[in-house]
């Protein structure tokens, strides 16, 4: 099983900052990993797919890159609505695994 | 408007069985694979399995907590997935998901149903 692990586990940020989250998988995946976002109590929304691929809909302030097993997640431009748990997930072999997650705060 | 709408959850005793549902709409359900993932009060994501499209061969994997209690299936003419659940455990306890993946050769999960919760508790 691939495990998924992310940094930090947690973020306070204040809106207009920059935030960088990591996600860093236990072999080499290519490129099969994917971003989600999650507010509390709604179910999560993809934002990137394929480390670097943007989401239809997903705002421009949200990127992704990375490849192998080191993957970023940036949120340029922090908004006040982006305060969520933000997740990564593998899809490059079963079973399917997420990461533990991130949350981000809003100072 | 591509839409996923779970439902059949609720309290359940220990060792008794739940069958939830999926119902789709808005995109041709027999083209996608379907998901359920579920998670755990204050918990991450957790991927219970899958069921291919029929093209893809209609076959189901799970994870291995579920593995011969869970099964999942489709009626590609009703456009549901149904997740059947026996032998629960205080552990299978939390929200459950449905989810399709983005298409033919696609393995990400782009739109998700708003969950229902599954409790099981004596």
């Amino acid at each position: 099983e691939i495990v998924l692990t992310q940094s930090p586990d947690f973020q306070s940020v204040t809106p207009k900052e920059k935030v960088t989250i990591t996600c860093r998988a236990s072999q080499s995946i290519g490129s099969s990993l994917h971003w989600y976002q999650q507010k509390p109590g709604q179910s999560p929304k993809l934002l990137v797919k394929y480390g670097s691929q943007s989401f239809s809909g997903v705002p421009s302030r949200f990127s992704g890159s990375g490849s192998g097993t080191d993957f970023t997640l940036t949120i340029n431009s922090l908004e006040a609505e982006d305060a969520a748990t933000y997740y990564c997930h593998q899809s490059y072999s079963l079973p399917r695994t997420f990461g533990p997650g991130t949350i981000v705060d809003i100072k | 408007e591509v839409q996923l709408v779970e439902s059949g959850g609720g309290l359940v005793q220990p060792g008794r069985s739940l069958r939830l549902s999926c119902t789709a709409s808005g995109f041709t359900f027999g083209d996608y694979a379907m998901i359920w993932v579920r998670q755990a009060p204050g918990k991450g994501p957790e991927w219970v399995g899958f069921i291919r499209s029929k093209t893809d061969g209609g076959t189901t994997e799970y994870a291995a907590s579920v593995k011969g209690r869970f099964t999942i299936s489709r009626d590609d003419s009703k456009s549901i997935a149904y997740l059947q659940m026996n032998s629960l455990k205080s552990e299978d306890t939390g929200v459950y998901y449905c989810t399709r993946e983005g298409g033919v050769g696609a393995s990400h999960y782009d739109y998700w149903g708003q969950g229902t919760l599954v409790t099981v508790s004596s």
